[in-house]
């Protein structure tokens, strides 16, 4: 049973830098073609994809985000860490983190992180 | 940047088939694939690789891309389906969704 979790500050200010973690269980990110990818919502808003790093530390990044954007994992806890720098009230929106195989993306998602911007 | 374009709503009678349309250039050289949203609730995908239905998804959900344009659509649409639904697709190096749209069971 594949489940993921993401956690990290409800709330940040402006110019700070964002750090969400993702835990999750059921699968290995050292297995073949999985990868954990990271989407944001803004309230009443479109999805919008962030980031992906996959079983072989292969990242791939928003192109209108890379620059403020880091994915990491660390595959003996489980978890898959998204930095976002330089906060903005624009970047208020619900985070996501989901589960990618095989060309099958996003086929799990965790429940979301409300994270708000302001000071 | 690659975009996906989705008309913002569409309204269907129950019982009756629903279809909602996903452009982009070249889209049909891309795998496309489809989630659904309701209220409060995280994605859920329905579509993937154009065509293939996940285990546990309805058969009256189906998927087609080709051109330009990558289509779902829903066979015999419940009031269960009212939802938001948004494509997505891989260009390059990233993915991408569409704008979503809006589906109404009236």
């Amino acid at each position: 049973q594949i489940t993921l979790k993401e956690s990290g500050p409800t709330l940040v200010k402006p110019t700070q830098t964002l750090t969400l973690t993702c835990t999750f269980s059921g699968f290995s990110l050292t297995t073949t073609a999985v990868g954990v990818g990271w989407i944001r919502q803004p309230p009443g808003k479109a999805l919008e994809w962030l980031a992906v790093i996959y079983w072989n530390d292969d990242k791939r990044y928003s192109p209108s985000l890379k620059s403020r954007l880091t994915i990491t994992k660390d595959t003996s806890k489980n978890q898959v860490v998204l930095t976002v720098t330089n906060m903005d009230p624009v970047d208020t929106a619900t985070y996501y983190c989901a589960h990618e195989r095989a060309a099958r993306p996003y086929d799990y998602w965790g429940q979301g992180t409300l994270v708000t911007v302001s000071s | 940047s690659y975009e996906l374009t989705q008309p913002p709503s569409v309204s269907v009678s129950p019982g009756q088939t629903a279809s909602i349309t996903c452009s982009g250039d070249k889209l049909g050289d891309k795998y496309a694939c489809w989630y659904q949203q309701k209220p409060g609730q995280s994605p859920v995908l329905v579509i993937y690789q154009d065509t293939k239905r996940p285990s546990g998804i309805p058969e009256r959900f189906s998927g087609s891309n080709s051109g330009n344009t990558a289509t779902l659509t829903i066979s015999g649409t419940q009031a269960m389906d009212e939802a938001d639904y948004y494509c997505q697709a891989w260009d390059s190096s990233s993915y991408v969704f569409g704008t979503g749209t809006k589906v109404t069971v009236l």
